[in-house]
């Protein structure tokens, strides 16, 4: 079955300093999309990418898909505290069932 | 609060009891996700709908746990004859399920306890 992996599993980065995760899947995407939980939370959607090689910004937050659709990245240019908690990127939808990757817990040190 | 509502949010069991949860959607949500998550792992996808059509079912799940969407709004999951191994914090989301939009809408959970 598909699978979705990520790294790092954990990291722990001083306030200011960049971060990035890395998620790549056993099979092609149709989409990704990425969610951060906080601790005690619920994930929360962050974003959806569809198209081969496309990247999208949110203030901070870069996402990036693979032009093999197969990966993809989250990175975050200097952290704030409030950039706590586990982020985890997601394969699959619409008509296919969606499979979690293993996350990647992000500590930010003030 | 994302619209979704689950309940319980926490029930604690003996093993062997049944137990059943419910999740209301957002009104307007086609699909409806179930999936179960224990401390420091990722969501793992249990089941779909698709309105009250169940599309897809996880192998991992074995034949104690069902679910149901029946009239395309609120969903139950039931765990049967429910052991250790069940205990978990119990997801529930829907998303728009028009087009490409895959956004996914989680509730707060439900956190099973099997004692």
């Amino acid at each position: 079955g598909q699978q979705v992996m990520q790294i790092p599993q954990y990291q722990h980065v001083q306030e200011g300093e960049d971060f990035t995760t890395y998620c790549n899947s056993s099979t092609t995407l149709s989409n990704i999309q990425w969610y951060k939980q906080r601790p005690g939370g619920h994930p929360v959607f962050l974003i959806q990418l569809v198209k081969s090689g496309e990247v999208k910004k949110q203030k901070r937050l870069t996402f990036q898909f693979g032009e093999a659709k197969k990966n993809s990245s989250l990175h975050i240019t200097a952290t704030q505290t409030t950039d706590v908690g586990t982020y985890f990127c997601a394969g699959g939808g619409g008509y296919q069932k969606v499979t979690f990757g293993t996350g990647t817990k992000l500590q930010v040190i003030p | 609060d994302t619209g979704v509502s689950q309940d319980p949010r926490h029930k604690i069991t003996k093993r062997g009891q049944n137990v059943t949860f419910r999740c209301d959607p957002i009104s307007e949500h086609n699909r409806l996700y179930w999936y179960r998550q224990t401390l420091g792992q990722g969501p793992e996808f249990l089941t779909y709908f698709q309105n009250e059509a169940q599309l897809e079912k996880s192998r991992l799940l074995s034949d104690r746990f069902s679910a149901e969407r029946p009239k395309g709004s609120f969903s139950t999951l039931e765990i049967q004859r429910t052991e250790q191994g069940d205990s978990a914090m119990y997801l529930c989301a829907s998303s728009p399920g028009t087009g490409f939009n895959n956004e996914q809408f989680f509730g707060p959970g439900t956190r099973l306890t099997v004692l």
